[in-house]
């Protein structure tokens, strides 16, 4: 079956500008995670989101971040006026939820931000 | 705070060799260790531990938990060059929450 997608693959922004990144998860997939990862960097989780539960925005690193999830499925991360230190890879997991304890989760094959 | 450590952050082997890599924890509420391999972009899943003790096997890949002393190992036996990438360890903390280490890079020269 089909994987977690996400788009675009590499977004080059001038400094400044808002960008949007879009995730799509498994299908039946009720828990949706936002990484970040920067050069030699492990994952620095930003935002967790299950079922239509409020999500956890614990990791978003500032108000510039925003994440949302339509309908259970989609997600979309926003970074408003876009810094140089934004620029790394943001990946996307998805996971059955989490009744039980945690799952594998299964990851997007990213989003590779350049803030120039 | 809770951190999960890797080790050696980096390692050349040549085909035919075995490897192992650490994953070492300190993380409160655990629930389960997990072990990733990132080629490119996207880490793929190659095995959840939640059991001290039991290995878990596919292929040349092992791993196991060892929960009194907060670590696990990643075994590789007779490595190939499709084996070099970077591996990530990760624990479930509580019931969403995953730590990641920053990983053990791996190449494998033919």
């Amino acid at each position: 079956g089909a994987g977690v997608s996400q788009s675009p693959s590499n977004k080059v922004t001038e400094k400044g500008k808002d960008v949007e990144l879009r995730c799509d998860p498994i299908s039946g997939h009720t828990a949706l995670y936002w990484y970040r990862q920067s050069l030699g960097q492990g994952l620095e989780f930003l935002i967790y989101f299950q079922g239509n539960s409020a999500p956890d925005k614990s990791g978003l690193p500032s108000d510039r971040f925003s994440a949302e999830r339509t309908g259970g499925s989609v997600s979309t991360l926003t970074i408003q006026r876009t810094q140089q230190e934004d620029s790394a890879v943001y990946l996307c997991a998805s996971s059955l939820g989490v009744l039980g304890g945690p799952r594998e989760q299964y990851f997007g094959p990213g989003t590779r931000l350049t803030v120039t | 705070e809770d951190k999960v450590v890797q080790s050696p952050l980096s390692l050349v082997v040549h085909e035919g060799d075995t490897v192992t890599l650490n994953c070492s924890y300190e993380v409160t509420n655990f629930r389960s260790l997990l072990w990733y391999k990132q080629e490119k972009k996207a880490p793929t899943f190659l095995f959840m531990l939640t059991s001290s003790g039991i290995e878990k096997k596919s292929g040349r890949l092992s791993s196991i938990l060892d929960k009194k002393e907060l670590f696990s190992i990643l075994n590789i036996t007779a490595t190939q060059t499709g084996d070099s990438a970077v591996y990530l360890c990760a624990v479930a903390s509580g019931t969403y929450k995953y730590i990641f280490g920053t990983g053990t890079r791996l190449k494998v020269l033919a």
